[in-house]
């Protein structure tokens, strides 16, 4: 069984540019939200999908977009890159249902410069 | 929006020592989630608990789901140097659009001295 999986670890940007970020989820998770922390702080949920649907979102801008493929992994898109967008963005797979047991992958560190 | 309270903000123990942290919110959560992250990594999930009143053990770390379902405590017994990181406590619950959504706490830096 293969962790959860991220690309690339490390990024750096200009602002206004885009970027994509990926994430292959866990054997068998139907199920990713991805995240971003700010340095010293807690992750903040961004959104989820759910067999390649949207199915919750947090508060961040359109600019923030995503997808989720057939084979459940997933790409974050986002537009318009400013300064504060600087983070490490993390993905999470889990089995949807009633548990909610997410299981996070080492995350991507994303630079604005 | 709904807030996670965790405390305490940061600790700096010895080893061998028992430590308590907990997470409050004036909201109800159907689960809460322990998760440990160290420095450059994703968090890794710790304990989870489903129900109101639920006590459960991981080794060395306890935690418990309150019996108000909005608040719950982890204990770590007999720290050790690996025990330093930091820990967050996450619940979920529904949003307005029926959706499960996972609040997070700011976390609780643990430092443990050897």
């Amino acid at each position: 069984e293969t962790g959860v999986t991220q690309s690339p670890t490390h990024l750096i940007k200009t602002r206004g540019q885009q970027v994509t970020l990926r994430c292959s989820s866990q054997s068998g998770h139907n199920t990713v939200s991805w995240y971003q922390q700010a340095l010293g702080q807690g992750p903040q949920f961004i959104f989820q999908y759910y067999r390649e649907e949207e199915n919750g979102r947090g508060n961040f801008p359109p600019r923030f977009s995503g997808l989720q493929f057939p084979n459940y992994s997933s790409e974050l898109n986002v537009n318009a890159l400013e300064l504060d967008d600087s983070a490490l963005y993390l993905c999470a797979s889990s089995l949807g249902g009633s548990s909610y047991e997410q299981y996070f992958g080492p995350g991507t560190r994303l630079t604005v410069t | 929006g709904q807030q996670l309270n965790q405390s305490p903000q940061s600790m700096f123990i010895q080893e061998g020592e028992d430590v308590s942290m907990n997470c409050t919110s004036s909201s109800i959560f159907n689960t809460w989630l322990w998760y440990k992250q160290d420095p450059g990594e994703g968090p890794v999930l710790l304990i989870a608990l489903y129900k109101a009143g639920e006590l459960t053990s991981n080794g060395r770390l306890t935690a418990q789901f309150g019996i108000t379902r909005k608040d719950s405590f982890l204990n770590i017994s007999a720290s050790i140097p690996s025990d330093v990181g930091i820990y967050f406590c996450a619940g979920q619950l529904w949003d307005a659009g029926n959706n499960r959504k996972l609040i997070w706490g700011l976390g609780t830096s643990l430092a443990v001295n050897p």
